[in-house]
């Protein structure tokens, strides 16, 4: 059955530095999201993107993030210069047409220090 | 804005007895989705409603909606203690990219 994945599993980087989350979609997929989850807290919506750009982006994903679907499968999730708040569980999730299942990747659980 | 609420926030119960959790939500949607995550893990889809939908069924999950009342319980039956997770619904929007909001989650702990 198709997937959701995501790469790396775990990362761990200095405040400051910049970091590059990866993504591969499920490959009919048309709609492509990134939420985050702050350990022991809920899943928090990042940003959504359709059609080779955002579709919408919630306060959360300032400046410092940008996404990008650099080759037709890959989509990407950059932090220009992270924060010890950024530190998270990033999820990727895509899905077919809006109404119908997001499936979520596996997560990269990201540390910065 | 819209906003998926669970209750109970943790729940133990035996294994084999039936576990029920709540969601509340505020605004209209197009669907309901529920998912489960195992500790530190990653999201699974369990089972998706529509708005249009009142109760849905898969394999020992049950799934209700009621719209005027802006909610949706999740049963499982028959409980094991390969459901021990943390639960979680999380609804659309009417519009747009229909980003998904979650709630906080319901903690399911099956004793053996």
């Amino acid at each position: 059955e198709p997937e959701v994945t995501q790469t790396p599993s775990h990362q761990v980087t200095q405040m400051g530095q910049e970091v590059i989350l990866r993504c591969v979609p499920i490959s009919n997929h048309l709609y492509f999201y990134w939420y985050r989850q702050i350990l022991g807290q809920k899943v928090e919506f990042l940003v959504s993107f359709y059609n080779n750009e955002i579709s919408e982006k919630s306060e959360i994903f300032d400046d410092q993030f940008s996404v990008e679907r650099p080759d037709g499968s890959n989509f990407t999730l950059k932090i220009r210069s992270t924060k010890l708040e950024d530190s998270a569980m990033y999820f990727c999730a895509s899905v077919v047409a809006v109404t119908e299942t997001q499936y979520f990747g596996p997560g990269t659980r990201l540390l910065v220090l | 804005s819209q906003q998926g609420e669970e209750d109970p926030q943790a729940l133990s119960i035996q294994e084999g007895e039936n576990a029920t959790m709540n969601c509340s939500y505020k605004t209209s949607i197009n669907n309901l989705q529920w998912y489960r995550q195992n500790s530190g893990r990653g999201l699974v889809h369990l089972i998706l409603i529509r708005s249009n939908e009142r109760e849905k069924h898969s394999g020992r999950l049950r799934v209700t909606l009621d719209t005027s009342k802006k909610s949706s319980s999740l049963l499982i039956t028959a409980s094991r203690a390969a459901d021990t997770a943390s639960y979680f619904c999380a609804t659309d929007g009417i519009q747009g990219a229909q980003k998904l909001v979650f709630g906080q989650g319901t903690r399911l702990t099956i004793n053996p």
